[in-house]
């Protein structure tokens, strides 16, 4: 079974709008970290924002944020005021501390396309 | 600070080759991390260096795949008698320990495998 699915293969939104990338996630640690990446046509991975199992607040960074629902087991990534340069590949990725492997399971994805 | 460096970022060869892929970790991380990206798909992970442990080579997909890390910084990801399945983008990450929330890990910009 997927660990982490991301169901929009694709979205659109409108320069200047709020877009939200959806993320479910599947674990039975108690202790995990979920994290999203941002992967423009460049190719290279870049840390958006992490939200831990624990942490109380939904993480926010800049005009990143993350509606974390845990009895869902989705962390959703919320990108408000769209701009042109969001425009990219979206990973969400989990990390139990629990496992014995230190490795992030990435979902396939969502590519994000900002419309002038 | 400079961030984790690949090199090459481009390598075509011919099926049956062997190929080196080399990573440079963010300076004083101990932890460090091969992924493997095919067109259009998400991160698999590869293998996993922390410190002076064992690496954890569970992803490798054959033995036709090896890594060391020398002097606990540079790795090297080796492919041998290469397979077109084998072209992808292979990205390197490191983080500061590998244990523990959230030990963010930050990539490399890859290297472009492509074998004819």
């Amino acid at each position: 079974a997927q660990k982490i699915t991301q169901t929009q293969p694709g979205m659109f939104v409108q320069e200047k709008e709020a877009v939200t990338l959806d993320c479910t996630y599947d674990t039975s640690d108690p202790s995990y970290g979920l994290f999203w990446y941002k992967q423009p046509s460049s190719g290279e991975m870049i840390f958006l924002i992490y939200q831990g199992s624990y942490d109380q607040q939904n993480a926010t960074e800049g005009r990143y944020s993350l509606n974390f629902q845990k009895a869902r087991k989705s962390a959703n990534l919320v990108i408000s005021a769209s701009q042109l340069g969001d425009s990219a590949m979206y990973f969400c990725a989990m990390r139990e501390s629990g496992g014995s492997q230190g490795n992030l399971i990435f979902g396939k994805g969502t590519k994000l396309s900002v419309k002038p | 600070g400079a961030g984790v460096s690949q090199s090459p970022s481009n390598k075509v060869t011919e099926k049956g080759k062997d190929v080196e892929l080399r990573c440079d970790p963010i300076s004083g991380h101990t932890a460090l991390y091969w992924y493997r990206q095919s067109l259009g798909q998400g991160l698999e992970f590869l293998i996993y260096f922390q410190g002076n442990s064992a690496p954890d080579k569970s992803g490798l997909p054959s033995d036709r795949f090896s890594a060391e890390r020398t002097g606990g910084s540079v790795s090297t990801l080796t492919i041998q008698r290469t397979q077109q399945e084998d072209s992808a983008v292979y990205l390197c990450a490191s983080s500061l320990v590998g244990t523990g929330l959230p030990d963010t890990q930050y990539f490399g910009p890859g290297t472009r495998l492509t074998v004819l």
